[in-house]
């Protein structure tokens, strides 16, 4: 089965400008997640999509951090407007329903100067 | 709030011997646990799970333990290999809604 694809791969900006990543989940998985994972850092859950609603999005920085998976596929993540303190890898993954793993992107690496 | 912990940021290993990652949590209402390995510039990738009713789980060179009273697991590679030189995390989740809270991660050399 094809991986769980993310884009871009990288990315710089500037601070206080706008950003956003892209990810598509292994087919047929309805639950994905974005995690945020600063240098040195484990993940940490940003929010976390049944299908195409929230089921947890308490530890996103809302005032500048949005997510949506319209249709219950893709899913979009955006900060607006960046911090210097932003600056991460942000995985996105997806599991099966129920108790198992997750399968992670490769992620995209965000470097906010 | 750190709930699961990975205290060795790092370790070295001579391939062929064990290398034991450890791993500690704080919230008793964790009963799911998985370790996943990471290289640079990739996503993680799984590598083996266990369920609170179990102590001991084993897939091929890898093995994981539980100690349910410490809220402790430990992670055996044996024969440790080179190419499991990575970083690697542990993951636990209380029953609800399958999220995951990762430790710190342990950086894994294996020296030929």
């Amino acid at each position: 089965e094809a991986g769980v694809a993310q884009s871009p791969r990288y990315k710089i900006i500037e601070k206080r400008q706008s950003v956003a990543f892209w990810c598509n989940p292994i087919s047929g998985h309805a639950t994905l997640y974005w995690y945020q994972q600063i240098l040195g850092q484990g993940p940490k859950l940003l929010i976390q999509f049944q299908n195409n609603g929230v089921v947890d999005d308490s530890q996103l920085p809302k005032d500048r951090f949005s997510a949506e998976r319209l249709k219950g596929v893709d899913s979009t993540l955006k900060i607006q407007p960046a911090k210097l303190e932003d600056s991460a890898v942000y995985l996105c993954a997806s599991s099966r329903p129920g108790r198992s793993g997750y399968t992670f992107g490769s992620g995209t690496r965000l470097t906010v100067v | 709030d750190q709930q699961v912990k990975q205290n060795s940021p790092s370790l070295s290993v001579q391939e062929g011997r064990i290398s034991i990652l450890n791993c500690d949590y704080t919230n008793s209402m964790f009963d799911y646990f998985l370790w996943y390995k990471k290289y640079p510039a990739e996503g993680p990738t799984f590598l083996i799970s266990i369920s609170s009713i179990k102590d001991k789980n084993e897939d091929g060179r890898f093995t994981v333990f539980l100690n349910k009273s410490a809220k402790h697991l430990s992670l055996h590679i044996v024969p440790s290999q080179p190419g499991d030189s990575a970083v690697y995390f542990c993951a636990a989740s209380a029953d609800t809604g399958n999220q995951f809270y990762f430790g710190t991660g342990t950086s894994l050399t294996v020296i030929p």
